[in-house]
């Protein structure tokens, strides 16, 4: 099993410029979450899906947005990239009660 | 403000001893708590989880405890070897919702 697979896995953006990122995941888990990670912030969640057809706001949502396209996939969007949003991004999957599974991470800078 | 707090310093110890690291969290009332392994350049891999009603649970050489009053869980790897260098996460799922917290983590490595 591939787990949570995560692409593209490098990116670099200029100011103003658009793109999604994209998740997968085959474990069949209801609930799909997209965090970013910052040195000395630790993993904060921007938004998350408790199953098919819902998504909610996490911690920093402002600037994204999500679409959960099926059970196994939930993507991100950055409208129009800044360099705050320069970060490591983390797709994750789980059940109820469960940990989570993480993708390897898209190394994103916004130049 | 709820806040989730880590071991802010690195922790150094020698191999064949036990590595304690300490997650203490605030105006949060945890339905469970988890710790989790993250490596440089992947992402976070979960270890242990811990509910509420529990006070330790045991994994191979990992130990967690969770103390609800202390509002604090310890998280140990005995006879620590090389290989279990890494960064230690902790995450908390509140009793009021499904999303996790994380601490920024505790950076251990293990000298031979």
């Amino acid at each position: 099993n591939a787990g949570v697979t995560q692409n593209p896995k490098f990116q670099v953006l200029k100011t103003g410029q658009s793109m999604t990122l994209q998740c997968a995941q085959d474990m069949n888990h209801n609930s799909m979450y997209w965090y970013r990670q910052d040195p000395g912030m630790g993993l904060r969640l921007i938004y998350y899906s408790a199953s098919e057809g819902t998504t909610d706001k996490g911690e920093v949502p402002n600037g994204y947005n999500v679409s959960r396209l099926n059970k196994r996939e939930f993507s991100l969007r950055l409208e129009s990239a800044a360099p705050s949003q320069t970060s490591v991004y983390f797709c994750a999957s789980s059940e109820v009660g469960s940990g989570y599974t993480f993708g390897s991470g898209t190394r994103l800078t916004v130049v | 403000s709820q806040k989730i707090e880590q071991n802010s310093e690195a922790l150094n110890i020698q191999e064949g001893k036990t590595a304690t690291l300490t997650c203490n969290y605030t105006n949060y009332s945890p339905a469970y708590l988890q710790w989790y392994r993250q490596d440089p350049g992947r992402g976070p891999v979960f270890l242990l989880l811990i509910r509420e009603n529990e006070k330790e649970k045991r994994k191979e050489r990992l130990k967690v405890t969770f103390d609800t009053t202390l509002k604090q869980s310890l998280f140990h790897i005995t006879a620590s070897q090389p290989a279990d260098s890494a960064t230690y996460l902790c995450a908390l799922v509140p009793n009021t919702g499904n999303q996790f917290y994380f601490g920024t983590g505790t950076s251990l490595t293990v000298i031979p």
